[in-house]
């Protein structure tokens, strides 16, 4: 069975602070996925990034980056000098090798307030 | 490069009724994922399509249906609806079928169905 953990419900930051959201999953699976994704108000999820399960090497997009380990079996998500448009819902997401369905977090509502 | 599309957007409906829910994939993805977000429940996997085929549900009563078409757009049916029916309806489409990796899946704006 698949699980992901996201145990921060509600997170709030005031504008240019550091914000990091925890995602923690269990899998049998040797070979899966591991996906970030953000949901605004209007409702769609839009797609941040993808990591394998062969790939540990942390990543940089601008003022996001993700930690992706192994051993903690944890993929944690940073928000650099934070802003407001940032506000959202975040959900962490996994999708096993085994199976197409991604099991998703229950989220956690960023809010940056100015 | 237009992506996934879901119509209608809100779609209101009383106990019992049936109702159809529509996803375009983007140009290219042969599957199709269909998840429920309920409130207090999150996002739950209903259905996957692939070809045409249903090659993998969810934990939902057989009333969840849907279908695919040679075009590879959707179609999810609900019958007998229920009040905790109510969710926002999100589709999803990937490029990577059966023989293919595990390609991110891209997300529609979703559709609104309330049941009175």
């Amino acid at each position: 069975a698949q699980k992901v953990t996201q145990a921060q419900t509600e997170i709030s930051v005031v504008e240019k602070e550091d914000v990091t959201l925890d995602c923690v999953y269990e899998t049998r699976d040797t070979t899966y996925y591991l996906f970030w994704y953000k949901q605004p108000p209007s409702g769609e999820l839009v797609f941040l990034i993808r990591r394998n399960s062969f790939d540990e090497q942390n990543e940089i997009s601008g003022r996001y980056s993700w930690n992706f380990q192994k051993s903690t079996s944890s993929f944690n998500f940073t928000i650099t000098a934070s802003q407001v448009v940032d506000s959202a819902v975040y959900f962490c997401a996994l999708l096993p090798g085994s199976a197409r369905q991604l099991t998703f977090g229950s989220g956690t509502q960023l809010t940056v307030l100015p | 490069e237009a992506g996934v599309t879901q119509s209608p957007t809100h779609l209101i409906k009383t106990r019992g009724q049936q109702a159809t829910l529509r996803c375009s994939p983007i140009s290219g993805h042969t599957s199709v994922y269909w998840y429920q977000q309920a409130l207090g429940l999150g996002l739950q996997f209903l259905l996957w399509y692939d070809e045409g085929e249903e090659r993998n549900r969810g934990n939902f009563p057989p009333r969840f249906s849907g279908r695919q078409f040679p075009n590879y757009s959707s179609e999810l049916n609900v019958n007998a609806l229920e009040l905790e029916d109510s969710a926002l309806y999100l589709c999803a489409s990937s490029f990577a079928g059966l023989a293919g990796g595990l390609d991110e899946q891209f997300f529609g704006p979703g559709t609104r169905l309330t049941v009175l």
